[in-house]
């Protein structure tokens, strides 16, 4: 299975940052990956498809890079309802895998 | 609009079963592939399962593989999940996902597996 790596695992931020989350995978990918964000108690929120592309709906403030074993997600400034924990997740091959997650957290 | 309401969640003995269900509306489901991930208790996500559009190619997490079935009825717009011989660890919410092209575009809200003595 290919495995996902999330760094950091948690961070503090303040609104108006900009935030950086990367992810690594164990072995290439090409760009078959995605973004989601997850609020306590919900779903998980799809943001990035195919490591770059918004998915409707998403703020532009958010963005996706990356290709191979090596990805971002960027939040470009940081608004109250973004504080949340996100996740990467591999769809290049079954089973899919998803990263740790990253908690972002109200500094 | 999208939905997707999951339902068969509950308190479960080790070694018993429980079979899930997810209903979908709001888009054409037997257009569509499907998956199950799920999320133990203050852990992280964990795909499950996956099933094609027409039920021809199905996956499994090596950890639930022999023990949960997947499967749909597209005449009645639903996934199922069949979980048998349940552990401690499959303690989880447990949610629906439409696959878009390999990423999960819309979620249910899930349904909590509590396996417990």
């Amino acid at each position: 299975a290919i495995r996902m790596t999330q760094s950091p695992s948690s961070f503090s931020a303040s609104t108006g940052d900009r935030v950086t989350i990367t992810c690594r995978a164990s072995q290439g990918i090409n760009s078959y990956l995605a973004w989601y964000q997850q609020k306590p108690g919900r779903a998980p929120n799809l943001l990035i498809y195919a490591a770059s592309t918004l998915q409707s709906g998403v703020p532009s403030r958010f963005s996706g890079s990356g290709s191979g074993t090596d990805f971002t997600l960027t939040i470009s400034c940081l608004q109250s309802e973004d504080f949340a924990t996100y996740y990467c997740q591999q769809y290049y091959s079954y089973p899919r895998t998803f990263g740790q997650g990253t908690k972002v957290e109200f500094k | 609009e999208v939905q997707l309401v999951e339902s068969g969640g509950g308190l479960v003995q080790p070694g018993g079963s429980l079979r899930l269900a997810c209903a979908a509306s709001g888009f054409t489901f037997s257009s569509y592939s499907m998956n199950w991930v799920r999320q133990a208790p203050g852990k992280g996500l964990e795909w499950v399962s996956y099933i094609s559009s027409s039920s021809d190619t199905i996956y499994y997490a090596d950890s639930v593989k022999g023990r949960f079935t997947i499967s749909r009825d597209n005449a009645k717009n639903s996934l199922y999940l069949q979980m048998n011989s349940l552990r401690d660890e499959d303690t989880a919410v447990y949610y629906c996902a439409r696959d878009a092209n390999g990423d999960s575009d819309y979620w249910g809200q899930g349904t909590l597996v509590t396996v417990s003595s």
